[in-house]
């Protein structure tokens, strides 16, 4: 299995400010996936990171507002742009390898609130 | 308002009884399934997974079931222990665009 680090763990943050969230795969992947998840509720894609190429984002979700990037087959980082109130949420990292079953892991996420 | 947190199914079941999560899924030609625990404060925790071609999947104290006629999934929990408290989570994919969705959750409380 893969293990996901995130960082930040948690944060404070701002609003109008941005933040970048890192994560690192122990392992190289062939997906990454990011996620949100409002507090007691349950988790929705924000986009498939793209091994040096732009983002896949999901309905509702623009690369101006969550700008993400992924260098290698190990590392991606999503940006939280001009943070609102509503963007206080979980933010998830996850992966998985299709070589070795579709099996997709999760890090601990970012616990972000936004003042 | 409404307050955040009231909207999971819960589920209580006393310690050492068996669990049983069910969750309904929405795409037919979903092929892979996913079942997590989330406990508080952390990130997603892969427990079982089965394919579509399959309809049972037995893992320790685990087991999944998949009903593809009427779209449903379940997970079974045997002689349950208070570390089993938590959300658990559905997750279907399409290996077209290996795009994992989730249900909404299930809590799972369980009684000492």
């Amino acid at each position: 299995s893969a293990v996901i680090s995130q960082k930040p763990s948690r944060d404070i943050c701002q609003r109008g400010t941005s933040l970048t969230i890192q994560c690192q795969v122990d392992s190289q992947v062939t997906m990454m996936f990011w996620y949100r998840q409002q507090p007691g509720q349950s988790l929705t894609l924000i986009a498939t990171a793209n091994q040096g190429s732009e983002a896949t984002y999901e309905s509702g979700f623009v690369i101006d507002k969550f700008p993400i990037s992924r260098p290698n087959l190990t590392f991606s980082t999503l940006t939280v742009s001009n943070m609102s109130p509503e963007d206080s949420s979980i933010y998830l990292c996850s992966a998985g390898d299709r070589r070795s079953g579709n099996t997709i892991y999760f890090g601990e996420g970012s616990w972000l609130t936004v003042v | 308002g409404e307050s955040v947190g009231l909207h999971l199914p819960t589920l209580s079941v006393q310690e050492g009884d068996n669990s049983i999560i069910n969750c309904a899924y929405s795409n037919s030609a979903s092929d892979y399934f996913i079942w997590y625990k989330q406990e508080s404060g952390k990130g997603p925790q892969f427990i079982i997974d089965i394919r579509s071609n399959m309809d049972k999947r037995q893992g320790q104290r685990v087991t999944v079931l998949l009903n593809k006629t009427v779209k449903h999934l379940s997970l079974q929990i045997a002689a349950t222990q208070p570390g089993d408290s938590a959300v658990y989570f559905c997750a279907e994919m399409n290996f077209g665009n290996e795009k994992l969705t989730f249900g909404t959750g299930t809590r799972l409380t369980i009684i000492p």
